[in-house]
């Protein structure tokens, strides 16, 4: 079965002090893998899609890395702007549902 | 600048009422989403939709029924809300072919979240 495992739940940093999100899968036949952002009260928000292990992909302070087994998701000198809940979600070859994982809830104290 | 829009924002609803929770996108997309969403859970997909005239059964077993008669809208409704129904229900559209598997992001909508007492 198809599973998506975020770590940690959450996640508390200073301002300035960077950290990684982990994002481990265990799937056949990986087609992509999707990071989301989502603020309290709204809907996910598109960040991301890797392809292939080796993939790098960044937008401002974020940076997004696939291997074979799991996707990290870096964040370099975080802002208080950056605090959000970060999701990972998976879609295989020959099925375009994602599977997502539950988040890691990421705070930024000022 | 969402695209995407559902209403009710949120709903309070007593247990056996009739429910529809709108929604609507603007980008011409051909697919479109239902999930639910609980607290520290994931997403789970409950109804798709291809285009117009199409609509499937997502992984999450529901009670409730979705149509597609135009491309703009994706109502859900409810035929006699019960406590369980209790959730944040998310909509979202995709690009992309209507009939081939793409993996186009997912663009959502700021969800309903629907109380049942």
């Amino acid at each position: 079965e198809d599973q998506v495992t975020q770590s940690p739940e959450a996640l508390r940093l200073q301002e300035g002090e960077s950290s990684s999100l982990n994002c481990s899968y265990t799937v056949s036949g990986l087609r992509g893998l999707f990071w989301y952002r989502q603020d309290p009260g709204k809907g996910p928000e598109f960040l991301f899609t890797l392809y292939s292990a080796g993939e790098e992909k960044e937008k401002e302070r974020l940076k997004a890395t696939l291997t074979k087994k799991e996707s990290f998701l870096h964040i370099t000198a975080p802002k208080p702007e950056d605090s959000a809940t970060y999701l990972c979600a998976v879609q295989i070859f020959g099925n375009e549902k994602l599977t997502f994982g539950t988040g890691t809830r990421l705070t930024i104290i000022p | 600048e969402a695209d995407i829009y559902q209403t009710p924002r949120y709903l309070v609803i007593g247990t056996g009422k009739k429910i529809t929770l709108e929604c609507s996108q603007t980008m011409g997309h051909d697919k479109m989403y239902w999930y639910q969403q609980d607290p520290g859970m994931e997403l789970h997909l409950i109804h798709y939709s291809y285009g117009v005239n199409s609509t499937e059964k997502g992984d999450l077993s529901s009670e409730s029924t979705v149509s597609r008669i135009r491309t703009e809208h994706f109502p859900l409704t409810l035929e006699s809300a019960r406590p369980s129904h209790t959730s944040q229900y998310l909509c979202a559209s995709s690009a992309g072919p209507r009939d081939l598997w793409d993996n186009s992001p997912l663009h959502f909508g700021n969800g309903t979240r629907l109380t049942v007492t």
